[in-house]
């Protein structure tokens, strides 16, 4: 079946440094994207979300991209901070508002 | 903005008990309703989709009979854990959507942690 995967598990970043998240879809139908949080022990927090029709988005230090020519998502945090660290999921909206959520990757942020 | 609650939000059973776990959506009617499993270092995976006033959609692989969903009001679904296994220790989290549009935003509940020993 098709699926929403990412390419890294883990991503350490430096506290103020930029951290990039990057995700591929490979259902090319999908027309809307979702990157949630989630802190450990807690359900996933929305962070931003995209249709299709754009390329990008921006939201308070976050900003996605999408490439629909590569299937590709990435969720840009800027000056990234010690309350980022969490593990970070794409998902993807299929028919009947069902989300299949990308396997996750960790943030973690040093000080 | 949109409050999804859970209960409990932790639970410890013995195998064979069966155990209902609640999701509210505290300040908004949801027409539609998600539940999904996680276990440990892994990604959500949807069980079932439960639709207020009619029985729930449960995904390949899913057992109805084992996990049993109720979506008796615009505010509140069960999942009823029966005869849970250790195998069932996961984390269970639920989601709502108010409209039912094709890309309403889902919000998540806090998650119900369930230990079967």
């Amino acid at each position: 079946g098709e699926s929403v995967g990412l390419h890294l598990p883990t991503l350490s970043v430096q506290e103020g440094d930029n951290s990039i998240i990057n995700c591929a879809y490979s259902n090319s139908a999908s027309d809307y994207f979702i990157w949630y949080k989630q802190e450990s022990g807690k359900g996933p927090q929305f962070i931003i979300d995209i249709r299709s029709n754009m390329d990008k988005r921006q939201g308070q230090r976050v900003t996605v991209l999408l490439n629909k020519t590569v299937k590709h998502l990435s969720l840009q945090i800027a000056a990234t901070q010690p309350g980022d660290s969490a593990v970070y999921f794409c998902a993807e909206n299929n028919a009947g508002n069902m989300l299949t959520f990308g396997g996750g990757t960790r943030l973690m942020v040093k000080p | 903005g949109a409050v999804v609650s859970q209960h409990p939000s932790w639970v410890i059973c013995k195998s064979g008990t069966s155990v209902k776990i609640e999701c509210r959506s505290l300040d908004f009617q949801a027409t539609t309703m998600f539940w999904y499993r996680q276990f440990p270092k892994q990604s959500l995976m949807l069980m079932a989709t439960s639709n207020e006033g009619s029985k729930a959609t449960y995904e390949q692989g899913v057992e109805k009979d084992k996990f049993l969903i109720n979506h008796a009001s615009l505010t509140l679904s069960t999942l009823t854990v029966t005869s849970a296994h250790p195998e069932d220790s996961s984390f269970y989290i639920c989601s709502a959507i108010t409209s039912g549009r094709a890309t309403d935003t889902q919000y998540f509940g806090p998650g119900t942690r369930l230990t079967v020993l």
